[in-house]
């Protein structure tokens, strides 16, 4: 069985740094392109950025890059996103998937919640 | 930056047609895919590559493409359809940059 399990979400401050994880089990993580997708309280889903399965590429949304990093450890079966320079909009339940966009099924995790407050 | 624009809301009757569209320069060389998101949920994929449904999502469920117009149907509403619905695309640089529809609530009563 596929999962995705989130993990790292918290209160920070703005202008802070946090590190997403996600754990992913039930395939051959290696293989697979993957995904942070966010959701701000009450607001629409926004794709946030990919990685390919090996590591060498990724993109971002406009309004991330240069701020988040994305990166993977296939050894370790996990997904990171590193979030700096933290604002209030980056308020939001941050989701990994294993999206159906670029492979055979559609896999997300249950969610971590951040939220970027003083 | 590229964008899909979707209708804020659609209501329909239960065992009536709904029927939302997702518009998009990109459309007529790029999949879509049509997500449901219920409260509380994670989204759940009900269309993929257009018209294509996974497995477990009913038949009511369709999709088709047309230019620079994405279509989910739904067939035969019923009230636990009712949720938000969301299109899913890529953009057309070459780099694999994701992008979601503003978002359709569909009401059914």
């Amino acid at each position: 069985e596929v999962q995705l399990v989130e993990s790292g979400g918290g209160l920070v401050q703005p202008g802070g740094s946090l590190r997403l994880s996600c754990a992913a089990s039930g395939f051959t993580f290696s293989s697979y392109w993957m995904h942070w997708v966010r959701q701000a309280p009450g607001k629409g889903l926004v794709w946030v950025s990919r990685i390919n399965s090996d590591g060498s590429s990724t993109s971002y949304a406009d309004s991330v890059k240069g701020r988040f990093t994305i990166s993977r450890d296939n050894a370790k079966n996990t997904l990171y996103l590193q979030m700096n320079s933290l604002r209030a909009e980056d308020t939001a339940v941050y989701y990994c998937a294993r999206a159906a966009w670029d492979s055979s099924g559609d896999y997300w995790g249950q969610g971590t919640l951040v939220t970027v407050s003083s | 930056s590229y964008e899909l624009t979707q209708p804020p809301s659609v209501s329909v009757s239960p065992g009536q047609t709904a029927r939302i569209t997702c518009s998009g320069d990109a459309l007529p060389k790029k999949y879509a895919y049509w997500y449901q998101q219920k409260s509380g949920q994670a989204p759940v994929l009900v269309i993929y590559e257009d018209s294509k449904r996974p497995s477990g999502i009913p038949e009511r469920f369709s999709g088709s493409s047309s230019g620079t117009m994405a279509t989910l149907t739904i067939s035969g509403a019923q009230v636990e359809d009712e949720a938000d619905y969301y299109c899913y695309s890529t953009d057309s640089s070459g780099n694999h940059r994701g992008v979601f529809g503003t978002g359709t609530k569909v009401t059914v009563l």
